[in-house]
């Protein structure tokens, strides 16, 4: 999976509580997308960020969910106050640029992160 | 919204024997398409691509196909192994559109038989 690295593996919350995603992409790339899969489906699209700027949020939640891709640092995906409905699998997946008519651009993913809401 | 989908959500072949996998895209404008394998507990992990000024493009025992007239993308794996069991997924980019997301199908489960 080219090197991009997500921590924690699994984590398991209870209702209310506050999870915490990090991704570190691969080295050299600045360009960063999050993604949720629920069991059996696909993945669906929820932001992509460069350094510190969000360019799409269009498939983030408006409330409790929120995304940031530091100067230095992992990116973060935060989920406040968690419900049940949030357990899935959040992938982080990286590029070293923008997506171009002419280039093309694949993505490559991490290992994902396994919420558990109880 | 997303525009991707897969004709068949399970397929089963014999080993040794060819599989092909299917995929509908809607968006006409998509410009980039990628098919993945997933593995159970794992990423996503990149197959091939193909971009729409292709028709075809061939890896090692994979093969896509891009027919743009009908939106259409299929996966052929050769000589189907075993190991080549897992879901497989096609995924859209649109280097036009507002964002860089790509839009992924729900997959096609492929089970290889001994």
């Amino acid at each position: 999976n080219a090197g991009v690295m997500q921590n924690p593996r699994h984590l398991v919350r209870r209702r209310g509580q506050e999870a915490r995603l990090r991704c570190s992409p691969v080295k050299g790339h600045s360009h960063v997308y999050w993604y949720r899969q629920l069991p059996e489906e696909g993945l669906k699209f929820m932001v992509y960020l460069q350094k510190e700027n969000i360019i799409d949020e269009s498939g983030m939640p408006k409330e409790r969910f929120s995304a940031e891709f530091p100067k230095e640092g992992p990116s973060i995906l935060r989920i406040q106050q968690v419900v049940r409905g949030d357990s899935a699998a959040y992938f982080c997946a990286s590029s070293p640029r923008y997506q171009t008519r002419v280039s093309g651009n694949t993505i490559y993913f991490g290992e994902g992160s396994w919420l558990t809401v109880v | 919204g997303e525009s991707v989908g897969l004709h068949l959500p399970t397929l089963s072949v014999q080993e040794g024997d060819n599989s092909i996998i299917n995929c509908a895209y809607s968006n006409s404008a998509s410009d980039y398409f990628i098919w993945y394998k997933q593995e159970s507990g794992k990423g996503p992990q990149f197959i091939i691509d193909i971009r729409s000024n292709m028709d075809k493009r061939q890896g090692q025992r994979v093969t896509v196909l891009l027919n743009k007239t009908v939106k259409h993308l299929s996966l052929q794996i050769a000589a189907t192994q075993p190991g080549d069991s897992a879901v497989y997924f096609c995924a859209e980019n649109n280097s036009e559109g507002a964002g860089n997301q790509f839009y992924f199908g729900t997959g096609t489960s492929l089970t290889v038989i001994p």
